[in-house]
């Protein structure tokens, strides 16, 4: 048991560009979740996969936001077109069902 | 909605001294309840939690349980330690049980 892994740990760009994630979950954890954390304040769910189906996404989660798990193991969060009030810290998260979370140590995004 | 308010931070003790951190809900139904800490550079961790009214769950000498006449979920410890330094988010599973809502944080600082 590695942990879930999130690359990059640190991300910064500018205004308008694009921007990929990626997550490695805890292998056999068929649920992987995406958060979102800014300064002060908690965890906001974004969206969550069983396998490789996308179950749920928080109306957070605008246009510009896309998250594939293509085969059911990583996850990768995209966001295009950042904004400066996309500058947070992305959360990723694994488990199996029904059972505790595990939380990647996050990438912080800073946008310019 | 569903949502978690937890005391303001940050909470300032001394080594040995009792901990409480208060968290109060609003959810519809029943809601399971956690407590999770975030220790500085390391992702978030369950440290706690109880699934139904009167439950307490315990973890590391830390306590909560779910009281449901008064929506609240106190985190106690009797005698804290520096280690025990970190961020202390509350929180509830949504009504489907997949997505959580957090709190905004307290941050604990325990000195010697």
């Amino acid at each position: 048991d590695t942990g879930v892994s999130q690359n990059p740990r640190h991300k910064i760009t500018k205004r308008g560009q694009n921007v990929t994630f990626r997550c490695d979950p805890i292998s056999e954890h068929n649920r992987l979740y995406w958060y979102r954390q800014t300064l002060g304040q908690g965890p906001e769910f974004l969206t969550y996969f069983q396998n490789e189906a996308q179950l749920e996404k928080s109306r957070l989660l605008s246009d510009r936001f896309s998250a594939e798990r293509p085969k059911g193991s990583f996850s990768t969060l995209e966001i295009q077109r950042t904004e400066q009030g996309d500058s947070a810290m992305y959360l990723c998260a694994s488990s199996r069902l029904n059972e505790k979370l595990f939380f990647g140590s996050g990438t912080q995004l800073s946008v310019l | 909605g569903d949502s978690v308010t937890q005391m303001e931070g940050p909470v300032t003790l001394s080594e040995e001294a009792f901990l409480t951190i208060n968290c109060t809900y609003t959810a519809t139904g029943y809601p399971s309840l956690f407590w999770y800490v975030q220790y500085p550079g390391e992702g978030l961790q369950l440290l706690l939690k109880a699934t139904k009214a009167d439950d307490k769950g315990s973890n590391k000498g830390f306590e909560a349980t779910y009281r449901k006449e008064t929506t609240s979920f106190h985190l106690e410890k009797g005698s804290v330690q520096v280690s025990d330094s970190a961020v202390y988010f509350c929180a509830l599973s949504d009504q489907a049980g997949t997505a959580l809502i957090f709190g905004k944080g307290t941050t604990l600082s325990v000195s010697s």
